[in-house]
């Protein structure tokens, strides 16, 4: 069956330390990895997406994700955490030819002054 | 240009009663998902319409969900009769194109009550 997991329930930062947020998949195929991020009472925000070429992708916010198939990961980074990066963050894949995301669990991620 | 926009963005109902949330996607976004966050657990996906047809509704839970998309616009979700456990967050996403790797967009979610 096709999964996302998230290993952390929370991350925990202080303000201007680089965050990771990690996220593994298990899939058949190539797939297409997303991360979404969930403010307070908000919807879902599209930061960026992993499709093919370069392994490093950068999106919103100074956020970027490294895909890695060895591992089968794609982890959340950034160099210096704000506090109002504080947010719920889903990590997501859908395999080529289909329109369904799976998501992880989530993993909440709150930064400290 | 406007994003997905759902409605009502907050209900509260009674168990038995009936409830109907309403999605416009993006303009021009032949794609139109619904997704569901219950109890705090993962967000799972209920269906999807490709203009106005269903081509995929593997996710829905039971008969007591209807979707709708006539005209291939804005779609509907209605909920009847609720249950407690239908109480959670429904997200309503679109997006264009046929190819999988396109951006899923998602509006700001309705989030129902049941009591």
């Amino acid at each position: 069956a096709q999964s996302v997991a998230q290993p952390e329930d929370q991350v925990n930062v202080a303000e201007g330390n680089p965050l990771t947020v990690k996220c593994t998949y298990s899939v058949s195929g190539n797939p297409y990895l997303f991360w979404y991020v969930q403010y307070p009472n908000r919807g879902l925000q599209f930061l960026l997406k992993y499709i093919t070429g370069d392994n490093l992708v950068k999106g919103s916010y100074g956020f970027e994700a490294e895909f890695n198939k060895s591992q089968t990961s794609f982890h959340l980074k950034k160099p210096s955490a704000l506090v109002s990066d504080s947010a719920l963050y889903f990590c997501a894949v859908i395999l080529g030819g289909y329109n369904k995301l799976i998501f992880g669990a989530g993993t909440r991620l709150a930064v400290h002054p | 240009e406007a994003g997905v926009t759902q409605f009502p963005s907050h209900s509260v109902i009674e168990k038995g009663q009936t409830v109907t949330l309403r999605c416009d996607p993006i303009s021009g976004h032949d794609n139109l998902y619904w997704y569901r966050r219950v109890m705090g657990k993962e967000i799972k996906f209920l269906l999807h319409f490709v203009k106005e047809s269903k081509q995929d509704e593997s996710g829905m839970p039971n008969n007591r969900f209807l979707a709708e998309r006539t005209g291939g616009t804005y779609s509907t979700l209605k909920v009847q009769p609720a249950e407690l456990e239908d109480s959670g967050v429904y997200f309503c996403a679109s997006s264009q194109g046929q190819f999988s790797g396109n951006t899923i967009y998602f509006g700001e979610g309705s989030w129902l009550t049941v009591v």
